[in-house]
């Protein structure tokens, strides 16, 4: 098993450009997510999919849209990039189910996202 | 809102030293707790977690206890190894709710 795979590695946009990051996990767990990792403040939640077919806002969605193409892939655009979103990004899945919380998240290896 | 707090680092100790990193939360309910692991260039990797207090999470001797009335899960280990340099993150999972909350990160450094 892969886990969780993330494309591309690195990338660097102009400011106003757009891209989409590209996730994929074959573990077929139901919840995916993305975050983005910035100095000195943890990780904080973009968007998630709880389930194949849903997507929800976390804690900093503006900028961003997702989509949850299939039970595998979940992919994360920025239409018009912007410095502020310069970051690493990380996405994750885990199994989940009604009224249980303990299953852990996987992360995959992250995007180093450049904007300037 | 639900948070978590974790000391900042970095935290430097010599190869066989006794390691411990703090960790307390606030949450409005019973949440279970999580610490993860980032070695450089890597994505994150559950260490340990605990799901009720009083529970212990180990793995790798490092070891995790679920606080409830202090409020904390710190990590601790007895003896540190240079391959356990990396940075330390504390989280938090509410009941009903697919959103970990991380603290800040605890950068771990070993000599030799």
């Amino acid at each position: 098993n892969a886990g969780v795979t993330q494309t591309p590695k690195f990338q660097v946009l102009k400011t106003g450009q757009s891209m989409t990051l590209q996730c994929a996990q074959d573990m077929n767990h139901n919840s995916m997510y993305w975050y983005r990792q910035d100095p000195g403040m943890g990780l904080r939640l973009i968007y998630y999919s709880a389930s194949e077919g849903t997507t929800d806002k976390g804690e900093v969605p503006n900028g961003y849209n997702v989509s949850r193409l299939n039970k595998r892939e979940f992919s994360l655009r920025l239409e018009s990039a912007a410095p502020s979103q310069t970051s690493v990004y990380f996405c994750a899945s885990s199994e989940s189910r009604a009224g249980v919380n303990s299953y852990e998240q996987y992360f995959g290896p992250g995007t180093r996202l450049t904007v300037t | 809102g639900d948070s978590v707090t974790q000391m900042e680092g970095p935290v430097t100790l010599s190869e066989e030293a006794f390691l411990t990193i703090n960790c307390t939360y606030t949450a409005t309910g019973y949440p279970s707790l999580f610490w993860y692991v980032q070695y450089p260039g890597e994505g994150l990797q559950l260490l340990l977690k605990a799901t009720k207090a009083d529970d212990k999470g180990s793995n790798k001797g490092f070891e995790a206890t679920y606080r409830k009335e202090t409020t904390s899960f710190h990590l601790e280990k007895g003896s540190v190894q240079v391959s356990d340099s990396a940075v330390y993150f504390c989280a938090l999972l509410m009941d009903s709710s697919y959103k970990l909350i991380f603290g800040s990160g605890t950068r771990l450094l070993v000599r030799p």
